[in-house]
């Protein structure tokens, strides 16, 4: 398997643009979620899919952030309109039976927003 | 609800000396258990996890942790360190049921310096 693959790798945007981030989580893996990475903040989980329906998005920050999956392989995160404070990596990771087997990260995709 | 605390955000240690990164969790349900290791500019990999059973775990590259519920801790240990151990260290915590079921918690990380 290839893992968790998030594309792309490294964005560089203007302030006020959409962004989408993708991410294809591991073939049989029924959990998703997406994570920001910031040096302030650490690590935070801004939602979690379970079956491909969310369970939790009690960390998104705000209505300029949607995150969608439409399918089991399939995940986007949204930022609309996009502002420099929103300058993260975002990773993306899938697990399998609640977590018990392990979470398997992506390799992030590093946001610039300028 | 659930949370991890990282003792330490900084630990310092000269090149084959003990490792020891503190962890402490707390969890309303049985908890799922895990260390992640980050190198700059790269992404989580997983160390070693507890889930159940036997409560001192085995990971990759000479660490191990053990589970003890009577203090809420999964300390990270390694007995020699390495150069290549320089890193960032993240314990995580998830529910094995209930509302945190699945749900994975980080705590802050801890940067682990080797020293010649």
């Amino acid at each position: 398997d290839a893992g968790v693959i998030q594309s792309p790798r490294h964005e560089v945007t203007e302030m006020g643009q959409e962004v989408t981030l993708r991410c294809k989580p591991i073939s049989g893996h029924n959990s998703l979620f997406w994570y920001r990475q910031t040096m302030m903040r650490g690590l935070e989980l801004l939602i979690y899919f379970n079956n491909n329906v969310p369970i939790d998005d009690s960390g998104m920050p705000e209505d300029r952030f949607s995150a969608k999956m439409p399918n089991a392989s399939f995940s986007t995160l949204k930022i609309q309109p996009s502002e420099p404070r929103d300058s993260a990596v975002y990773f993306c990771a899938s697990s399998f039976g609640g977590g018990a087997y392990g979470y398997t990260f992506g390799s992030g995709t590093r946001l610039t927003v300028v | 609800a659930q949370s991890v605390t990282q003792l330490g955000s900084h630990v310092s240690v000269s090149e084959g000396a003990l490792v020891l990164l503190r962890c402490n969790y707390s969890s309303s349900v049985p908890p799922y258990l895990f260390w992640y290791v980050q190198y700059p500019n790269q992404g989580l990999q997983l160390l070693l996890k507890y889930t159940t059973g036997a409560t001192l775990v085995k990971g990759i590259n000479g660490f191990e942790a053990e589970f003890k519920k009577s203090e809420t801790s999964f300390h990270l240990t390694k007995p020699s360190a390495h150069m290549s151990d320089a890193a960032e260290y993240f314990c995580a915590v998830s529910g094995a049921g209930g509302t945190s079921y699945g749900k994975l918690t980080f705590g802050q990380g801890t940067i682990l310096t080797v020293h010649p």
